[in-house]
């Protein structure tokens, strides 16, 4: 069975701060590997998308990094903001774009 | 505007009855999803499809059931076998099902009395 664990499960910080967020998965023979946003209630949000080959991606304020060999990725949020809160979730694929997801970290940025 | 359009958001329905969820995409995507969300687990594979008129099972196919006779509509049937419906249930698509991001729609949830 593949698993996904995303710590912590929750974090709460002051605006302004810059923060990780930390994804492993037991198998490291990942296909991709994508970050999604969740707000309370809604879809996901599609933020980053890693393939095997790659080492890291950036968007904006975000980047993620992927280290196979021991299984893992993280999720880098600069200068946050209020706006940021959400669950961030981290999906890892084995074969195409079928995504096994982690439980995700609760998020919340304070004024 | 493009994306993902599931309906209906909230679905009630008497244990023992089937019930079919909506989803239809115009974003040209030959690619389709059905998870899963339940409170403190991860999302779920139901069903995909790569392509219209050809589906496969997920993680957790049984009790549902799917088609794609459409490229833009892939509806997920929940049947009376499904032992636990009551659960979020969230669509997906991308342009393929090979290196592309994946787009979700806002969800629908169901609820069996």
């Amino acid at each position: 069975k593949q698993e996904v664990t995303q710590i912590p499960a929750a974090l709460s910080v002051p605006e302004g701060e810059n923060l990780v967020l930390n994804c492993s998965f037991t198998d490291s023979a990942i296909y991709n590997l994508q970050w999604f946003r969740q707000d309370p209630g809604k879809g996901l949000t599609s933020l980053l998308l890693i393939q095997s080959s790659q080492r890291e991606q950036t968007s904006g304020r975000l980047n993620a990094s992927l280290d196979k060999s021991s299984g893992r990725s993280t999720l880098y949020i600069a200068a946050s903001q209020p706006g940021d809160s959400a669950t961030y979730l981290c999906a890892v694929s084995y074969t195409g774009n079928q995504f096994y997801f982690g439980t995700g970290t609760s998020l919340t940025v304070i004024p | 505007d493009g994306g993902i359009t599931q309906s209906p958001k909230y679905l009630f329905r008497k244990e023992g009855q089937n019930v079919t969820l909506s989803c239809e995409q115009n974003l040209n995507h030959d690619a389709m999803y059905w998870y899963r969300q339940d409170p403190g687990q991860g999302l779920r594979l139901i069903y995909y499809s790569q392509i219209v008129n050809d589906f496969q099972k997920g993680d957790i196919a049984e009790g549902y059931s799917v088609s794609r006779e459409k490229k833009e509509s892939f509806p997920l049937t929940v049947t009376s076998a499904q032992k636990n419906p009551t659960a979020f249930y969230l669509c997906a698509s991308s342009i393929n099902d090979r290196d592309s991001v994946t787009f979700f729609g806002q969800g629908t949830r169901l609820t069996v009395v």
